[in-house]
């Protein structure tokens, strides 16, 4: 069973639509969760950060994550062509290496 | 701010050859990663260097790949020799400690991609 498991997709939603992005992990220990973007041909850059249990909010990203659950969610609001990417999530038990899920490959339709 | 870079950007050879590829990090930023990325996969750490020295390289081949930070700036990670399963996107990137927390992101360079055949 791998760390973290995320759904590779790929996600096809029209423009404006509310987008979930959900991962799961296996270990406790994990207390740094982060949402990376990634676009084709680039490197991953970091979206959201959230320590521990809880929601977090910045613009039309919402990082929520639910530690009893071992469930992380990412939602993005009124989604653009823009946000056409791979959402990779990743986390890690400290200063200690991050440890990404697969990707979901998401599209926004015009 | 320039951003990570690393060259060259694609490359393609035969197993059993090497290749070598070069990261430069943003500059003043202590700590360096090598990750490699399988197509379809996320990416995993390879090694990691806080100035010249190893932090973690638990993930490392060792007997194929090796990885050096001279003067605790540029790095360059190497393969020999290769297989056909080290293809894939090999992603520097670097942070100004090494603590994963809001203010030590890790900023990421485009990748090398490499295909083995």
């Amino acid at each position: 069973q791998k760390e973290v498991e995320q759904d590779p997709g790929p996600l096809s939603v029209p423009e404006g639509a509310i987008v979930s992005l959900n991962c799961t992990y296996s270990n406790s220990a994990f207390q740094y969760f982060m949402w990376y973007r990634q676009y084709s041909r680039k490197g991953p850059e970091l979206l959201m950060y959230t320590y521990s249990s809880g929601n977090k909010e910045d613009g039309r990203f919402t990082a929520q994550v639910d530690k009893s659950s071992k469930y992380i969610s990412l939602f993005i609001r009124d989604s653009q062509p823009s946000d056409s990417a791979t959402y990779l999530c990743a986390m890690s038990k400290g200063a200690q290496k991050l440890v990404f899920g697969q990707g979901t490959r998401l599209t926004i339709n015009p | 701010e320039a951003g990570v870079a690393q060259s060259p950007r694609y490359k393609i050879i035969e197993k059993r050859q090497s290749v070598a590829f070069w990261c430069n990090p943003i500059s003043g930023h202590a700590t360096l990663y090598w990750y490699q990325q399988i197509l379809g996969q996320g990416p995993k750490l390879l090694i990691q260097f806080q100035n010249n020295g190893v932090v973690d390289d638990s993930q490392l081949p060792k007997d194929r790949f090796s990885a050096e930070r001279l003067k605790g700036v540029d790095s360059t990670l190497k393969i020999q020799p290769a297989k056909l399963e080290d293809s894939a996107v090999y992603l520097c990137a670097s942070s100004q400690v090494g603590w994963t927390s809001v203010r030590e992101t890790q900023y990421f360079g485009p990748g090398t991609r490499l295909l083995v055949l």
